[in-house]
């Protein structure tokens, strides 16, 4: 079964500085993979995903991850923070190639610093 | 408006009987899907369905049931729910391809208190 590790259960990052938030993943089949962020007290949004097309994936509000097979990783990034990214943010990735059953990590919490 | 609805948003039953919480989308997405999030276990999907009448099961099924009869509709059935199943809960939908442009939906989400 495909399984996701998201390294560091909280990030703390000043203001400005690279985001850098990591995950990496088991899968038996090419895999779809999925950045989500839940903002304070708010609903959930997908960020970006992976489906075997382009290996840098852009996404919304200046974030992007780089999928690599060799270290089965998909790394989110962005590069200067800003205090509205400070959030809680998941990896996910996909049972089949395709969506369908996912599996997350157990997310990371990001704390922006001035 | 692109929207997911879900009601109702919260809710305090009691062990035992029986509850639905719809979800509807607007958008004509194939694709649907259920979560819950709980304080340290993150977010779990539930169920999931790629079109009408095709449903299967998430990490965690137990306990639950869907149906998905048209397209935009996607109920979370509770036969008898139990404390555990107190939770926030989320639907969520998308077109279910490969597109770039292609993006999921989540509804607001359904604070659910079972005692």
């Amino acid at each position: 079964a495909q399984s996701v590790t998201q390294l560091g259960s909280h990030v703390s990052v000043s203001e400005g500085a690279l985001v850098l938030l990591r995950c990496n993943y088991s899968s038996s089949v090419p895999p779809y993979l999925f950045w989500y962020v839940q903002y304070p007290n708010q609903g959930l949004q997908l960020l970006l995903k992976y489906t075997s097309a382009a290996t840098l994936v852009k996404g919304i509000n200046g974030f992007e991850a780089e999928f690599k097979k060799s270290e089965t990783s998909f790394h989110l990034t962005k590069p200067s923070a800003h205090m509205s990214d400070a959030a809680e943010y998941f990896c996910a990735v996909s049972e089949s190639d395709s969506w369908g059953k996912l599996q997350f990590g157990a997310g990371t919490q990001v704390v922006v610093t001035p | 408006e692109a929207q997911v609805t879900q009601n109702p948003r919260y809710l305090i039953t009691v062990t035992g009987k029986k509850l639905t919480v719809t979800c509807s989308q607007n958008m004509n997405h194939e694709y649907m899907s259920w979560y819950r999030q709980d304080p340290g276990l993150g977010l779990r999907q539930i169920y999931y369905s790629m079109n009408v009448e095709v449903t299967d099961k998430g990490d965690v099924p137990e306990g639950y049931k869907v149906s998905r009869k048209e397209k935009r509709n996607f109920p979370l059935i509770l036969e008898s729910p139990s404390p555990n199943q107190t939770s926030l809960y989320f639907c969520a939908s998308s077109l279910g391809t490969a597109a770039v442009t292609d993006t999921q939906y989540f509804g607001p989400g359904t604070r659910l208190t079972v005692l």
